[in-house]
């Protein structure tokens, strides 16, 4: 059963709208979470991240929020860029005990249009 | 550049062929991971290599074979493939393998259509 899930495989937006990305997960011990973005014939590449320590982390256009008794975080990408479509990827890690890199869990990823 | 380089970018290969997947960071990274996905699936951890070391191997069939002759590179030898084992296979590389907020660099795949 998947513990990561995105549940909207794709999203158009109008440039210069928000962009809002949703990403739920089950396990109550994840208390990291990441999001990656990647582009056609690249790989993923970090965006942003939050620990669970935290409800809102921002970065110039990206803003990440986490609702911990909901399991449940959203990127904002406010304003969107024709640039920013791509496919973004939820991942999560148990991993604040000092766990591997490799309790990295991702989510299937929600491709973003950003129409101009 | 993502300074994760990863070769061949397309792989073609029929069941019986053996081929090997190859990746190269140029980080200075002592982690290194191999990952596949498959269409409509999430990226599914394969291996992991600490300082040269398998750290974890994710219940992967043995006609997956990896290996990691230094922290610079990583291979993925391949052998007796079924087609549902065609995927992208993406390589990544971080810096220590440990802590959650260790960013992975991931190189831009490799294409696998098995035959």
């Amino acid at each position: 059963d998947q513990q990561v899930k995105q549940n909207s495989p794709s999203l158009s937006v109008q440039e210069g709208r928000i962009s809002i990305l949703n990403c739920d997960y089950t396990n109550s011990m994840f208390d990291y979470f990441l999001w990656y973005k990647k582009y056609p014939a690249e790989g993923p590449t970090f965006l942003i991240s939050i620990s669970s320590i935290k409800d809102k982390n921002e970065d110039g256009r990206f803003t990440v929020f986490l609702n911990k008794s909901a399991k449940h975080l959203s990127l904002h990408i406010v304003p969107s860029q024709p640039g920013d479509s791509a496919v973004y990827f939820c991942a999560a890690s148990a991993g604040a005990g000092g766990g591997s890199q490799g309790n990295l869990i991702f989510g299937k990823g929600t491709k973003l249009s950003v129409k101009p | 550049e993502t300074g994760v380089t990863q070769t061949p970018r397309h792989l073609v290969m029929g069941m019986t062929n053996k081929k090997s997947l190859k990746c190269e960071q140029h980080l200075g990274h002592n982690a290194m991971y191999w990952y596949k996905q498959s269409a409509k699936k999430p990226l599914e951890l394969m291996f992991v290599y600490n300082f040269k070391e398998q750290t974890e191997n994710n219940s992967v069939p043995s006609r997956f074979s990896p290996e990691c002759p230094n922290s610079s590179h990583l291979f993925l030898h391949l052998h007796t493939l079924q087609p549902e084992d065609s995927a992208l296979y993406l390589c990544a590389s971080s810096q220590n393998g440990r802590g959650p907020d260790e960013k992975l660099f991931f190189g831009s795949g490799t294409q696998l259509s098995v035959l």
